[in-house]
């Protein structure tokens, strides 16, 4: 069974463009956490998607959005990048997060760099 | 909202040390999970905990889920070199459904 595949694994982008993440959860997986993780950092929370919907979102400002398809793979979007959005961003994926009894696998991450 | 006190934030062991490290909120969760990320991977699930007073293993790994819902702990028999890492511990409560993360604790192994 393959895990949770996030792409690209590295980007560079400078400051003010705009940068599209990608999340394949794990077959059968309808709910996709995105999270923040700065260096030495924690895990900030940026939104989950289930089933196409957004159910909850972080303290991150409108500039850091997300989507979900009906295949349950989900992108998130960054535009007017800026030097402090530098970052690995994981995505977690699990069957249902509002169910009990749930788990959440990661993917490696992507880690983006803005210059 | 629902916070997360993980301790210790770092601990310097020997090899062969046993090591334990713990979660306490003021709030109740359903499910505790523990993790463990290397730099630059993600973070890998150790150990999942759904009912109160649980206590499960994983080789050198036991973690238990506190009787009154507010705590759990992860302990470390025997460290070994592959040990060192950054240990996350996650809970799902009631409210809100998204999981709540400690800040991790940054495990070293002196040579």
């Amino acid at each position: 069974k393959a895990g949770v595949t996030q792409t690209p694994r590295y980007l560079i982008k400078t400051r003010g463009q705009q940068v599209t993440l990608s999340c394949s959860p794990i077959s059968g997986h309808r709910s996709v956490s995105w999270y923040q993780q700065t260096p030495g950092q924690g895990l900030q929370f940026l939104f989950e998607y289930f089933s196409e919907t957004q159910r909850n979102k972080g303290n991150f400002p409108g500039r850091f959005s997300g989507r979900q398809f009906s295949n349950s793979r989900s992108e998130m979007n960054v535009s007017t990048l800026e030097l402090g959005d530098s970052a690995l961003y994981l995505c977690a994926s699990s069957f249902n997060l509002w169910q009990p009894n749930t788990e959440a696998f990661f993917g490696q991450g992507t880690r983006l760099t803005v210059v | 909202g629902q916070q997360l006190n993980q301790s210790p934030q770092s601990m310097f062991i020997q090899e062969g040390e046993d090591v334990s490290m713990n979660c306490t909120s003021s709030s109740i969760f359903n499910t505790w999970l523990w993790y463990k990320q290397e730099p630059g991977e993600g973070p890998v699930l150790l150990i999942a905990l759904y009912k109160a007073g649980e206590l499960t293993s994983n080789g050198r790994l036991t973690a238990q889920f506190g009787i009154t819902r507010k705590d759990s702990f992860l302990n470390i028999s025997a460290s070994i070199p592959s040990d060192v890492g950054i240990y996350f511990c996650a809970g799902l409560g009631d409210s809100n459904y998204q999981l709540i993360w400690g800040a991790g604790t940054k495990l070293i192994i002196k040579p």
